[in-house]
């Protein structure tokens, strides 16, 4: 059902500064991990994954750290564009459970200011 | 952009009506996923689909109930809707994932659903 009165938690950056979000996750299992950028009123939409066997991963304007130890993830933002204006989603799955499930974090509202 | 579409976009209904919410894919993904989202909240995976013929109830709990009678079609319906249905509903395929991997699920629109 609806929820009201629930507030995402929010980022608000300036037009070119670097953004950092970040996410804490709860399976020791999962091995993949992936961030999803959701914009109003679409559906979300693949931003960049990394493999638990992995530190680092880099895209383009994109990098996702992963620090197991902690189970904390960050998905940094270079140079950020009015673009990026939306909510931000990390997910984790377990691959070894073969149900290929993802489980789904609290998003991020990002506000690029110009 | 990921080929998998939704209708309708949006949808206004009264207590105790059938409705279908519709997905399609044309990516030949064998599986395919519902989700619910309440506004600025997370997903919660409600149904997924392996293959043809193939449903599994997600973590939350919903009264909803789906069907995968064709690869590219995962329609979701609810038998009497109420307010308490009132939400996104987001559906999104992959193809079936190799050993130790995953493969990205690729996101439809969504149903913007009010149950009056």
């Amino acid at each position: 059902g609806e929820s009201v009165g629930l507030h995402l938690p929010t980022l608000s950056v300036q037009e070119g500064d670097n953004s950092i979000i970040n996410c804490a996750y709860s399976n020791s299992a999962s091995d993949y991990f992936i961030w999803y950028k959701q914009e109003s009123g679409k559906g979300p939409q693949f931003i960049i994954d990394i493999r638990s066997n992995m530190d680092k991963r880099q895209g383009q304007r994109v990098t996702v750290l992963l620090n197991k130890t902690v189970k904390h993830l960050s998905l940094q933002i270079a140079a950020t564009q009015p673009g990026d204006s939306a909510v931000y989603f990390c997910a984790e799955t377990d691959s070894g459970a073969g149900s290929y499930q993802l489980t789904f974090g609290k998003g991020t509202k990002l506000s690029v200011i110009p | 952009e990921a080929d998998i579409y939704q209708t309708p976009r949006y949808l206004v209904i009264g207590t105790g009506k059938k409705i279908t919410l519709e997905c399609s894919q044309t990516m030949g993904h064998d599986k395919m996923y519902w989700y619910q989202q309440d506004p600025g909240m997370e997903l919660h995976l409600i149904h997924y689909s392996y293959g043809v013929n193939s449903t599994e109830k997600g973590d939350l709990s919903s009264e909803s109930t789906v069907s995968r009678i064709r690869t590219e079609h995962f329609p979701l319906t609810l038998e009497s809707a109420r307010p308490s249905h009132t939400s996104q509903y987001l559906c999104a395929s992959s193809e079936r994932p190799g050993l130790s991997s995953y493969n990205e699920q690729f996101f439809g629109p969504g149903t913007r659903l009010t149950v009056l």
